[in-house]
């Protein structure tokens, strides 16, 4: 049973414009998120995380945004540039430390 | 140097040969894991092992066996496979692991494993 969702497989962007990446959860004991950027041949890295007891959470031009009550959250960059092109995966925490992934979402920033 | 080190980067196997992928780590990390990626799926959590004891195994099938002399390395063995076990294996460690987060994963690069 899939706990953490990334309904878009894809995302295409133009440069200089903002991406927004959405992933939601259905186990309410997670209490921790992260996001890992994945390029093609390499291992995910990862990007920004945040505490269930925060709701936004900031780093430079990327920004994580956490709804508890709709159990969901979302990446934010802006601005796009082409060097973000990548897999993003949602990735939760909960009891015992066992990160759930989501399926990731390919990012594709255009020129 | 990456912080996590995976070899070889590429596999080739036949459903009867034995072979073994390699792990290390150079973070003095605690807690070491296994993830299987298949094209368009989540990653799967196979193994974790903190300080060289094994803690999880998320139901993984015995053809996939791990090993973990110490905490900087870490293997999988692999015998008589299936070619729907051809995958991405990902190697990750992090500081520690309990109950509570304890910091990020840092992968490796990854094996990509077919077999045939």
């Amino acid at each position: 049973d899939q706990q953490v969702k990334q309904n878009s497989p894809s995302l295409s962007v133009q440069e200089g414009r903002i991406s927004i990446l959405n992933c939601d959860y259905t186990n309410s004991m997670f209490d921790y998120f992260l996001w890992y950027k994945k390029y093609p041949a390499e291992g995910p890295t990862f990007l920004i995380s945040i505490s269930s007891i925060k709701d936004k959470n900031e780093d430079g031009r990327f920004t994580v945004f956490l709804n508890k009550s709709a159990k969901h959250l979302s990446l934010h960059i802006v601005p796009s540039q082409p060097g973000d092109s990548a897999v993003y995966f949602c990735a939760a925490s909960g009891i015992g430390y066992k990160l759930s992934f989501g399926a990731g979402t390919t990012v594709t920033v255009r020129a | 140097e990456t912080g996590v080190t995976q070899t070889p980067r590429h596999l080739v196997m036949g459903m009867t040969n034995k072979k073994s992928l390699k792990c290390e780590q150079h973070l003095g990390h605690n807690a070491m894991y296994w993830y299987k990626q298949s094209a368009k799926k989540p990653l799967e959590l196979m193994f974790v092992y903190s300080l060289e004891e094994r803690v999880e195994n998320n139901s993984v099938p015995s053809r996939f066996s791990p090993e973990c002399p110490n905490s900087s390395h870490l293997f999988l063995h692999l015998h008589t496979l299936q070619p729907e076990d051809s995958a991405l294996y990902l190697c990750a460690s992090s500081p520690g692991w309990a109950i509570g987060f304890l910091g990020e994963l840092f992968f490796g690069e990854g094996s990509r494993l077919t077999v045939l």
